[in-house]
């Protein structure tokens, strides 16, 4: 079944320390996306790629990076994680039309201390 | 400057009961629009998507209009059952394609009590 995991499921690290969350999608997507969700705002696109080796800054890229190894898998990076990044991070995958299917994976839940 | 709002912010209904959730915009220019559900620690599911002026759309128990001219959608949930429960988000696209942007509404939060 195709789909999109996440992982880990939860992460708590301190301030300064180096982050990596992974995603990893089998719709046979190009396009992948990573999103934080805060209480109160919609979701919010940090970086997005449209195929391997592809990077595209998206609205709140401050304190991130990203890396896209394949068309399967996409990391999302923080190098030196401050309290402010403490979010619910969701990756995504899309084919990029209005009518293609959209698909989530189940988030990561960030605590930065 | 929050570009979707979303009414109710939250909304408790007895099971059985319909219910109505709006979604009013201001993004320009205005693709389409999507209905996702979340589940409580869960990643987003998309429930419909309305492309054209004066859309309608049905999936079940759900269903959703769209007015271009006054950027305004509704989702419509018909007689709710207790999995029902959940935060409902509208997202808008500006574009067609994944060189536009999502715009995300910050969800309706649908309890239903039995």
């Amino acid at each position: 079944e195709a789909a999109v995991t996440q992982s880990p499921r939860n992460k708590v690290t301190v301030t300064g320390g180096n982050v990596t969350l992974s995603c990893r999608q089998t719709n046979s997507h190009n396009y992948m996306y990573w999103y934080r969700q805060d209480t109160g705002h919609g979701l919010r696109l940090i970086h997005y790629s449209y195929g391997a080796g592809n990077l595209q800054i998206g609205d709140v890229p401050d304190g991130y990076k990203a890396t896209r190894t394949t068309q399967e898998d996409f990391f999302l990076l923080l190098e030196l994680a401050s309290p402010s990044q403490t979010s619910l991070y969701f990756c995504a995958s899309s084919s990029g039309t209005a009518n293609s299917d959209y698909t989530f994976g189940s988030g990561t839940r960030l605590l930065v201390i | 400057k929050t570009q979707v709002e979303q009414s109710p912010q939250s909304l408790v209904v007895r099971q059985g009961e319909n219910c109505v959730l709006q979604c009013n915009y201001s993004v320009t220019p205005d693709n389409h629009l999507r209905w996702f559900k979340q589940d409580t620690g869960k990643g987003l599911v998309s429930l419909t998507v309305l492309v054209h002026e004066n859309d309608k759309t049905s999936n079940g128990r759900y269903s959703a209009t769209l007015d271009k001219d006054a950027k305004h959608s509704t989702l419509h949930i018909t007689a709710t059952l207790l999995d029902d429960t959940a935060t409902y988000i509208c997202v808008v696209g500006d574009r067609g394609s994944a060189l536009g942007r999502l715009h995300f509404g910050a969800g309706t939060q649908l309890i239903v009590i039995p």
